[in-house]
C-alpha cells in the first residue's frame, strides 16, 4: 500500500511565478491537510480538505493562496505570483477518517520550493 | 491562542533514556501526537494518547496528563538513529494538528 505521494519534491520558482504541488493521499483517504515548514520550525497548517470540499482554511493565507481535492485526482496547493518568504517545505498528510482518537495523519515527503 | 511548548534541544549519550516535555494550550483538545523528523525528511509518526497515562511502543513512551495539559516522550535505549527532531502535537476541535516548534536530539556515543 503506497504510501502518500507528493511531487514534485523539490521545485524552483522565480518571484512573480506559480507553483503548484501536489498530493496523492494513501489509497483510502479521503481527507487531506497541508502543512507548511520553515527552516528549524514546526509544522504550521494551512488548510484542510475532504474531496471536492474545503473543511478547514483558517491557516491559508488570504492572498494568491488557493488548494483544492478534486472528485478525480490529486489534492493541488497554489501559490501565484511566488515571493522569496514562500521557500519553505510544503507538506501533505491524509487520514482515513477525521473522528478524533480514531485515525492518524500520514505525511508525504513533502515539496521543498525555492523562490529565487 | 493555542500554543506548544517544548525544549530546543536536548543532548543524550547513546543507551540512555531521554525525556522530551510538551505543555499545551488549545482551544480543543481530542489527544497529543509526537512525531520524528530526520533532517529533511518527512514527519513521522510515533505515538498518540488521547487518555491520561502511559502508552508504551518498544523503546518509545508517551505520557499525558489532561489535567496539567502536558505530556512527554521518552526513548529508552538510545541508538545514534534516534538524532532527529521530535515534534509534539495536538489535534484541536476542527481536526487539524497544532505542532509545537520541534525538539532537536542529538545522541552522542
Amino acid at each position: 500500500n503506497a504510501g502518500v505521494m507528493q511531487n514534485p519534491r523539490h521545485l524552483v520558482r522565480r518571484r512573480g511565478q506559480e507553483a503548484r504541488l501536489r498530493c496523492s493521499p494513501m489509497k483510502g483517504h479521503s481527507h487531506v491537510y497541508w502543512y507548511r515548514q520553515l527552516p528549524e520550525e514546526g509544522l504550521k497548517f494551512m488548510v484542510y480538505l475532504q474531496k471536492e470540499n474545503i473543511i478547514d482554511e483558517s491557516g491559508m493565507p488570504k492572498e494568491r493562496f488557493s488548494a483544492e481535492f478534486p472528485k478525480e485526482g490529486p489534492s493541488i496547493l497554489r501559490i501565484q505570483q511566488v515571493v522569496r518568504g514562500d521557500s519553505a517545505a510544503y507538506f501533505c498528510a491524509s487520514s482515513a477518517v477525521a473522528a478524533p482518537g480514531t485515525d492518524t495523519q500520514y505525511f508525504g515527503p513533502g515539496t521543498r520550493l525555492t523562490v529565487l | 491562542g493555542q500554543s506548544l511548548e517544548q525544549p530546543s534541544e536536548v543532548t543524550a549519550v547513546e543507551g540512555a533514556i531521554v525525556q522530551i516535555n510538551c505543555t499545551y494550550q488549545t482551544s480543543g483538545f481530542y489527544g497529543l501526537s509526537w512525531y520524528q523528523q530526520h533532517d529533511g525528511g518527512a514527519p513521522t509518526f510515533l505515538s498518540y494518547n488521547a487518555l491520561d497515562g502511559l502508552e508504551e511502543t518498544g523503546r518509545f513512551s508517551s505520557f499525558l496528563s489532561r489535567s496539567d495539559s502536558y505530556g512527554y516522550l521518552l526513548l529508552q535505549e538510545l541508538q545514534m538513529k534516534d538524532s532527529a527532531s521530535y515534534f509534539c502535537a495536538v489535534m484541536d476541535s476542527s481536526y487539524k494538528l497544532i505542532f509545537g516548534s520541534g525538539t532537536r536530539l542529538l545522541v552522542r556515543p
